[in-house]
């Protein structure tokens, strides 16, 4: 089965400072990677996915992310963050050999001060 | 173009009463997924309808809740004999399938609150 850990339930960065979201994912087949972003009483909207090719995704908002097969990783990067990047973001693995339902990690929550 | 809706935003139901939500996918979608949003379990997949196949239920929690899509387009989830353990934000998603369903991106809507008292 697939499951997806997200590390620290929250970050706190000031505006302007690297924004570093960790997700590990754990599949026993090449998974499907997914970062979304949920703001207060919205719903979620994707930010980046890796399916194949390019280890490197780039995504809205300057956001960015790396998929590293030998640490089973896939962190989210913005090199400078805005106020407006306060939200809760959800990393997300899918599996075509287990349907095409999202497994969500458990989310973080970024906070950004001025 | 319009994104998913869902009906209504909030609904507040007693313990026992039966409730309906209702989701709209984008014009032409024809995957349509189901997701609970709550505090200790967070997103949970529920059900997932593609086309005419079968759906996959494998994530409904209970035979209190089903769900239903009509002409392959809205879709409605009842949870029948509504418990507190049943308030969660429900979240309704469509996409467009490819030929690797796993990489299609979900649109996801607003969500319905439900509070269970």
């Amino acid at each position: 089965a697939q499951s997806v850990t997200q590390l620290g339930s929250h970050v706190s960065v000031s505006e302007g400072a690297l924004v570093l979201l960790r997700c590990n994912y754990s599949s026993s087949v090449p998974p499907y990677l997914f970062w979304y972003v949920q703001y207060p009483n919205q719903g979620l909207q994707l930010l980046l996915k890796y399916t194949t090719g390019a280890t490197l995704v780039k995504g809205i908002n300057g956001f960015e992310a790396e998929f590293k097969k030998s640490e089973t990783s896939f962190h989210l990067t913005k090199p400078s963050a805005h106020m407006s990047d306060a939200a809760e973001y959800f990393c997300a693995v899918s599996v075509m050999e287990y349907g095409n339902k999202l497994v969500f990690g458990a989310g973080t929550i970024l906070r950004v001060k001025s | 173009g319009a994104g998913v809706s869902q009906s209504p935003s909030n609904k507040v139901t007693e313990k026992g009463k039966d409730v309906e939500l209702r989701c709209d996918p984008i014009s032409g979608h024809t995957a349509l997924y189901w997701y609970r949003q709550s505090l200790g379990q967070g997103l949970e997949f529920l059900i997932y309808f593609q086309g005419n196949s079968a759906p996959d239920k494998s994530g409904l929690p209970s035979d209190r809740f089903s769900a239903e899509r009509t002409g392959g387009s809205v879709s409605t989830l009842t949870i029948q004999r509504t418990q507190q353990e049943d308030s969660a934000v429900y979240l309704c998603a469509s996409s467009s399938p490819s030929g690797r369903r796993s990489t299609d991106t979900q649109y996801f809507g607003p969500g319905t609150r439900l509070t269970v008292l």
